[in-house]
């Protein structure tokens, strides 16, 4: 079974915090994402990352940063979380077309 | 840019009540279809690929199926487990998805 696990179910940060969800994959899936989830939004790309060391935009990167280090963990990073950035965070992995989840972290920010 | 749009937005259903979800796309370059099923405060569950019109697959109550421009998720005789919100996303040339709103279904014992 693929295994996507995330640091925190939940946390709860202050404005103006750094911030770090951590995801990581045993699969050796060459391919990572970044969602968030919001009520009427649905799910949307943050950032994406396709190798090691390797990264790129997705739909909505304003506010956040990645670091991919190992390819079995992708970090994204809220440099200055902000009270817009409450929200759930999905992380995915793929091999190739297909992406497997992992459980979402929640983010309050306050 | 792609677009995914999903209806109805939410569906109860009695229990043994068939019914289907729809997902129409607009997208250049279709690299597949995707289902998923998400659960209250988890993540997104793999359920169904589609490449190309006309392919169909199944698992369990669910059957989805393919045309140029929609797919539809059959719920067959469902059970108050298959309770959740469906998602449907597109994939075009590269491997980002686009996700639809989602549809969800109640289904009443």
């Amino acid at each position: 079974d693929v295994k996507v696990t995330q640091s925190s179910r939940y946390l709860v940060k202050r404005t103006g915090e750094k911030v770090f969800l951590e995801c990581v994959q045993d699969m050796d899936h060459e391919n990572m994402f970044w969602y968030r989830q919001d009520p009427g939004l649905g799910l949307r790309l943050i950032y994406f990352s396709y190798d090691v060391k390797m990264k790129e935009k997705g739909d909505i990167p304003e506010g956040y940063s990645v670091s991919r280090e190992k390819k079995e963990r992708f970090s994204l990073i809220l440099e200055s979380a902000s009270t817009n950035q409450t929200s759930m965070y999905l992380c995915a992995s793929s091999p190739h077309e297909t992406q497997y989840f992992g459980p979402g972290t929640r983010l309050l920010v306050l | 840019e792609d677009q995914v749009t999903q209806s109805p937005e939410a569906l109860r259903l009695q229990e043994g009540e068939s019914s289907s979800l729809n997902c129409s796309y607009t997208v250049s370059g279709l690299r597949g279809l995707f289902w998923y099923r998400q659960d209250p405060g988890k993540g997104p569950e793999f359920l169904f690929t589609l490449y190309s019109a006309g392919e169909e697959k199944e698992k369990e109550r669910l059957k989805a199926t393919l045309t140029k421009k929609e797919s539809f998720l059959h719920i067959t005789a469902p059970k108050p487990e298959d309770s959740a919100t469906y998602l449907c996303a597109v994939q075009a040339g590269d491997y980002k998805l686009s996700f639809g709103a989602g549809t969800t279904v109640t289904v009443r014992a």
